[in-house]
Parts: structure tokens; C-alpha cells; sequence
């Protein structure tokens, strides 16, 4: 089955605690993002990237790394997280010409 | 301005009505539209996609483009309750590479 894999679900965290969220691909897929969700702003870009070891900033990257050395996977990073990264995360890959397909989610808290 | 702007809603429907959802976009170098739902809990889904002025009919789902106006909407004919969501905008910017999304617009359709 076609599908993006992230792990975890749930995650309680404190803060200042380096977590790492996995993402992972099966459809050869080019591009691969984060996305954060909040209530009312919507879905906001963390970081993209267009092909293996090529990233680039979203439009709130700070406090957020990612990397990319295989095709299929590309994991958050939050070095040092702080209460204002509490959100729902979406990891997406896409073929490059049409939509995203998106991960389950994780929903992270940080106290 | 935001960059992709939609009516958050709630637009309520009777079942069976034409659903009209409206999106419009600050870049105009912007290349390709996108329309996802998101059912509460769930991630988005890519329900079409338009890259040329016009409209493009999917099933039930009609995606009309304005590039002069700047404008994106998508029909739903024969709205049902399983429509009920949150329906999502994108748009992909010059370089291909950034996807921006709306904040969404929450739709009931009653029955």
C-alpha cells in the first residue's frame, strides 16, 4: 500500500528533551515536507526537500532541522523544543507535478 | 495579506445543494491549485488539482481557475453529509517547490 509512514502518534515532551520525528515513504517520491497545523492558522511549512541531501527552508523553519540522505525518509529534528512547537505535525511527499500525500500525523506536546 | 486566503466558514448546506468554495492568491507567478479535505482527526486528503485556467470536473467535484483574479473554486454538486470537513486550498509557488495552504473553510452539509 502507497503510503507515508510517521512515528509516533502522541508524544509528551519536555522541554529542552532533542526529539526526532520519523518520516518515511514507499512511492519514490522526489519532494517530501513538514508541515506544523494550528488552530486558525492552518497548515504551516516547516522545511521541504526536492531530492536526497537538498532541503530548504519553509515558512517557520526556527527550532526545526531535517535531513535527507535516502529518498524515502526525511526526519524532523527538534533540538531543544519549547512549549510554542505544541502542534499537530504532517509529514507529505509528492511525485513533484501533483499534490501531497500525507502522513497520519503527531500530535507533540512540549511542557 | 496572506498568501492563500479562504472564508473559514462554517458553510452549511441542505443535502443535495451545490457546495461553493472560493480561494483566492496573492502570487501571481503561483503554477499549480490544489483542493485537499480533511475530516476532523484525520490528515488531508488531495481531492483535485488545476494548473490552467478553466475548469476541471472530477466526479462530483468541479475545480474552476481565474489566474487573472487570482481566484480558485471548487464545487461540490449533490452535496452529501459524508462532504462534512474541512476543505483545504494550496497553491505551489513560481519555483515548483513551496506548497502554501489556506487555513481552510469548514463545510456541513445537513441532512
Amino acid at each position: 500500500e502507497a503510503q507515508v509512514t510517521q512515528n509516533p502518534r502522541y508524544l509528551i515532551t519536555v522541554t529542552g528533551k532533542k526529539l526526532t520525528v520519523t518520516c518515511s515513504q514507499n512511492m519514490n517520491h522526489e519532494y517530501m515536507s513538514w508541515y506544523r497545523q494550528d488552530p486558525g492558522l492552518g497548515l504551516r511549512q516547516i522545511y521541504y526537500s526536492m531530492n536526497v541531501e537538498v532541503t530548504d527552508k519553509g515558512d517557520v523553519p526556527e527550532g526545526y532541522k531535517v535531513s535527507r540522505k535516502e529518498k524515502r525518509n526525511f526526519p524532523l529534528i527538534l533540538e531543544s523544543p519549547s512549549p510554542n512547537q505544541t502542534s499537530l505535525y504532517f509529514c507529505a511527499s509528492s511525485p513533484g507535478t501533483s499534490g501531497y500525500t500525507f502522513g497520519s500525523g503527531t500530535r507533540l506536546t512540549v511542557v | 495579506q496572506k498568501e492563500v486566503e479562504q472564508n473559514s466558514g462554517p458553510l452549511s448546506v441542505p443535502e443535495g445543494a451545490i457546495a461553493s468554495l472560493n480561494c483566492t492568491y496573492s502570487d501571481r507567478g503561483s503554477q499549480s491549485f490544489f483542493w485537499y479535505r480533511q475530516y476532523s482527526g484525520k490528515s488531508p486528503e488531495l481531492i483535485m488539482f488545476i494548473y490552467s485556467n478553466g475548469d476541471k470536473e472530477d466526479g462530483r467535484f468541479t475545480a474552476q481557475l481565474n489566474k487573472a483574479s487570482q481566484y480558485v473554486s471548487l464545487l461540490i454538486r449533490d452535496s452529501q453529509p459524508s462532504d462534512s470537513a474541512t476543505y483545504l486550498c494550496a497553491v505551489k509557488g513560481p519555483g515548483g517547490f513551496k506548497t502554501i495552504f489556506g487555513a481552510g473553510t469548514r463545510l456541513f452539509v445537513k441532512a
